[in-house]
């Protein structure tokens, strides 16, 4: 199957840093890619769709200026958190699918950012 | 809008007992159905998918059959181990962005 990269894995940050978190998809081109945000034992909320070449779509509730999304190629998305505080410490997932429509997304391994 | 409604957990099993857990689903038209699961601290595998009406998916001894009538897509392993102790969600991908079950904590004790 299709395979998504994110890295790092983890990051601890201190609070008023910024961490960029990366989404590749390695064998296949993605114009659409998603990021969700998981709390301790929740699940997977959807926080912004990143389109390749124009601007992300955020979900209602997400803070665009904190949550910065870059999709400058069909096989990468960026995830910048600005000025990171305690509360944003979570695990953040990106997925990309291959195709459109109805299609089987593929999911990166996940990141764990702790803010200290 | 689509919403996934997944059994509450968490469910916890003795070894070698048969294991159900119930998903149902509210979308446009038939989308495909898909179980993922989250081992402690990973990200999501995808376990089996179904695409269409009665298609059954299919994956180390877990099962599920897309069922339109009542719109359900319920996960059964006949006999779990230890090693299937993880979190489940059941969720659907239309466009490829997906909309998640609640998620259902398994734990399998020997």
């Amino acid at each position: 199957g299709a395979v998504v990269s994110q890295h790092p894995s983890r990051v601890i940050c201190k609070s008023g840093t910024s961490v960029k978190i990366e989404c590749r998809s390695l064998d296949f081109q993605a114009t659409t890619m998603f990021w969700y945000r998981q709390f301790p034992k929740k699940s997977l909320m959807l926080m912004a769709t990143s389109n390749e070449g124009s601007k992300a779509t955020y979900e209602q509730g997400v803070e665009k200026d904190k949550f910065l999304i870059n999709h400058a190629s069909l096989t990468l998305s960026t995830l910048t958190v600005t000025s990171a505080h305690p509360e944003d410490s979570s695990f953040y997932i990106c997925s990309a699918s291959p195709g459109t429509g109805d299609t089987e997304a593929f999911f990166g391994q996940g990141t764990r950012l702790t803010v200290v | 809008g689509n919403s996934v409604t997944q059994m509450e957990g968490p469910v916890t099993l003795s070894e070698e007992a048969f294991l159900t857990i119930n998903c149902t689903y509210t979308a446009t038209g038939y989308p495909s159905l898909f179980w993922y699961v989250q081992y402690p601290g990973e990200g999501l595998q995808l376990l089996l998918k179904a695409t269409k009406a009665d298609d059954k998916g299919s994956n180390k001894g877990f099962e599920a059959t897309y069922r339109k009538e009542t719109t359900s897509f319920h996960l059964e392993k006949g006999s779990v181990q230890v090693s299937d102790s993880a979190v489940y969600f059941c969720a659907l991908n239309p466009a490829g962005k997906s909309t998640f079950g609640d998620g259902t904590t398994l734990t399998v004790k020997p």
